[in-house]
Order: C-alpha cells, then sequence, then structure tokens
C-alpha cells in the first residue's frame, strides 16, 4: 500500500513483558515520528527520526521507551517491561521533507497492559 | 520552545451553525510550519491544511476556512454550514523551520455537531 503501515494494529501484553511496535513509513519519506495518544487524549510527542540527523528523543517517557530506524526505512519502538499506563494507542507518522511537510498517519497500534 | 494550545476541550453546535476552532501557539523561530488534522471516530488522522509564516492569506475550502494572524499568533479554523460528518476531534499543530523540527500538536478540540 501507499500509505503508513503499522503493525499489529491491536497487542495485549502481561504487565512487566517487553512489546514492539513496528512502522513502515510512505516510501521516499525522510522524516518518521512516534506519537501516543492515550484515551480520549491528545497526541504526546515521543520520538522524531529525520533522514540521517540523530533522533530527537526528548518525549520519551521513561528509559523504557527506545526506538530505531533500520536503513532510514521501517521503525521499531520497543517499551520494556511495559506498566499499565502504557496503555495508548501508539501512533506512527512519517513526511517527505521534516516539519515542512504534512505528516501522515498510520492506523495506531492500541496496545493494552493487562 | 514551541508550544499550541487549543485552549476549547469541547464545543457543540447543532447542525448548519457556523463554529470557529481556535488555536494559538508559541514560537521563537521566523520560519514556522502551521497544520491542522482531523481525527474522526474511526480514529485515522486525516491532514487537512498546511500553512507557513510567511504567508498569511486565508484559505477556504468549501465549507472550511482559516485564519492565520501573526500579530496574535493565532491560526482559527472555521466550518460554515456544520454537518453531522464534522464530528470529531480536530488538532492544531506547530513545527519550526529552524532545525527543521518535530511537528508538535495542541490537545485538541472535540467538535459535536448535533442533528
Amino acid at each position: 500500500g501507499a500509505g503508513v503501515s503499522q503493525s499489529p494494529s491491536n497487542k495485549v501484553t502481561e504487565k512487566g513483558k517487553d512489546v514492539e511496535l513496528r512502522c513502515d513509513p510512505i516510501s521516499g519519506h525522510t522524516a518518521l515520528y512516534w506519537y501516543r495518544q492515550s484515551l480520549g487524549q491528545g497526541l504526546e510527542f515521543l520520538i522524531y527520526f529525520q533522514g540521517n540527523s540523530a533522533p530527537d528523543k526528548s518525549g520519551l517517557p521513561s528509559d523504557r521507551f527506545s526506538a530505531e530506524r533500520t536503513g532510514g526505512s521501517v521503525s521499531t519502538l520497543t517499551i520494556q517491561r511495559t506498566q499499565q499506563e502504557d496503555s495508548a494507542v501508539y501512533l506512527c507518522a512519517s513526511s517527505l521533507a521534516g516539519g515542512r511537510a504534512e505528516a501522515f498517519f498510520g492506523q495506531g497500534t492500541r496496545l493494552t497492559v493487562v | 520552545a514551541q508550544k499550541v494550545t487549543q485552549a476549547q476541550t469541547e464545543i457543540s453546535v447543532v447542525e448548519k451553525e457556523d463554529v470557529t476552532l481556535d488555536c494559538v501557539y508559541e514560537t521563537r523561530d521566523t520560519t514556522y510550519y502551521l497544520f491542522w488534522y482531523k481525527q474522526p471516530p474511526s480514529g485515522e488522522l486525516v491532514f487537512l491544511i498546511r500553512r507557513n509564516s510567511f504567508d498569511e492569506q486565508n484559505e477556504i475550502s468549501g465549507r472550511y476556512s482559516w485564519n492565520f494572524q501573526k500579530s496574535t499568533s493565532s491560526f482559527n479554523f472555521t466550518i460554515t454550514a456544520s454537518q453531522v460528518v464534522d464530528s470529531a476531534v480536530y488538532f492544531c499543530a506547530l513545527s519550526e523551520r529552524r532545525r527543521d523540527d518535530k511537528i508538535i500538536f495542541g490537545k485538541g478540540t472535540r467538535l459535536h455537531i448535533l442533528p
């Protein structure tokens, strides 16, 4: 498909387990974002990759969260030792030219920690 | 640091009324970009508009219009003759050019259009 693809669409995990969320951005987009949206809340910025620059990790809520982007394309967001407060929808977006261009969003991964 | 404020948490209007969603931003950069997104009940974020800081012309697209005023650091969004399908959460967002920076979103305004 031509859009941003996220997998899985839903993930239920036990507290304390690690999870990996995947994002396939639109081909050719140099910028990739991860956001978190808790129920009924706004979009909380997590991390931003732009080209070959060092990622902006300023939004990661704790050291249990990490993300990487391999080959300037696919990205994985990893949450270690999940907690119930990590339950949210995790949204990935990509754009053609960083913050100068609009970001296109995936459908999100709904994470539930039980 | 960049900041976006959407003071209206929730708005309800009757169908066919006009409604304006407010957005106030803060930035120290002289070049920046403003965005509006729509998130319908289905959950997918839909891009509506992008403006750069050098273009203060208001824009109209069908029933949607945007009023960008640098003097008041505002980028307001008006829906004319609202329809039930306009019910959604609307997000205003900002990015700064200086550091090719990330897009930061406001907390959103939940709009209910009542039939």
